[in-house]
């Protein structure tokens, strides 16, 4: 079965320190996408990253990070330096064989100041 | 250019009724999926028109249905609403029925059943 894990309901840090939100994911495909979307109070799903299981580099993009472990079945995503408008639900999500999005449950992120 | 446009932002109905959500893609995108989000069950996948046919479906009940007009304009509907279709209702589009692409989200229907 098709299964993403985001243990950490929810995460509290003070600005400017570093944050990893945990993405563990489940499939017996050989060929799947993982994802990570930010979801802000508006609502809206805001794209931040694929990655396909032949891709282990890991990948850095401003003061985001990402940490693609097969071996562990991982999809780590770090925030450096954290920012007040980090603060957001995250949702890490494997697309499977049919295309379908599976969601994990979403890691909610305050960044106090 | 214009993102996707979901309409109405919200709405309230009464157990029982029926409701039409819409979705607007961006231009030139031919993929909408429609995704349900609630507090208890987090995100889940309803369905995914391309060009105008279904190629995925979730695992809900057939009171839930959609369409897909020659536009690429996707409506969804749900019949003899209960209280557990209240939920924040999610429309994405992408340029192809792909992983390999990305999917933009609308900022979703929020659906009340009283």
């Amino acid at each position: 079965a098709q299964k993403v894990t985001q243990a950490q309901t929810e995460i509290s840090v003070v600005e400017k320190e570093d944050v990893t939100l945990d993405c563990v994911y489940e499939t017996r495909d050989t060929t799947y996408y993982l994802f990570w979307y930010k979801q802000p109070p508006s609502g809206e799903l805001v794209f931040l990253i694929r990655r396909n299981s032949f891709d282990e580099q890991n990948e850095i993009s401003g003061r985001y990070s990402w940490n693609f472990q097969k071996s562990t079945s991982s999809f780590n995503f770090t925030i450096t330096a954290s920012q007040v408008v980090d603060s957001a639900v995250y949702f890490c999500a494997l697309s499977d064989s049919n295309y379908q999005l599976i969601w994990g449950a979403g890691t909610k992120l305050i960044i106090k100041p | 250019k214009a993102g996707v446009t979901q309409t109405p932002r919200y709405l309230i109905k009464t157990r029982g009724q029926q409701v039409t959500l819409s979705c607007s893609p961006i231009s030139g995108h031919r993929s909408v999926s429609w995704y349900q989000q609630t507090p208890g069950q987090g995100l889940q996948f309803l369905f995914e028109y391309f060009s105008e046919t279904q190629r995925n479906k979730g695992n809900f009940p057939g009171r839930f249905s959609g369409r897909q007009f020659s536009n690429s304009r996707s409506e969804m509907n749900v019949s003899t609403l209960e209280l557990g279709d209240s939920a924040l209702y999610l429309c994405a589009s992408s340029l192809e029925a792909s992983p390999n692409t990305e999917a933009f989200f609308g900022q979703g229907t929020r659906l009340t059943v009283v």
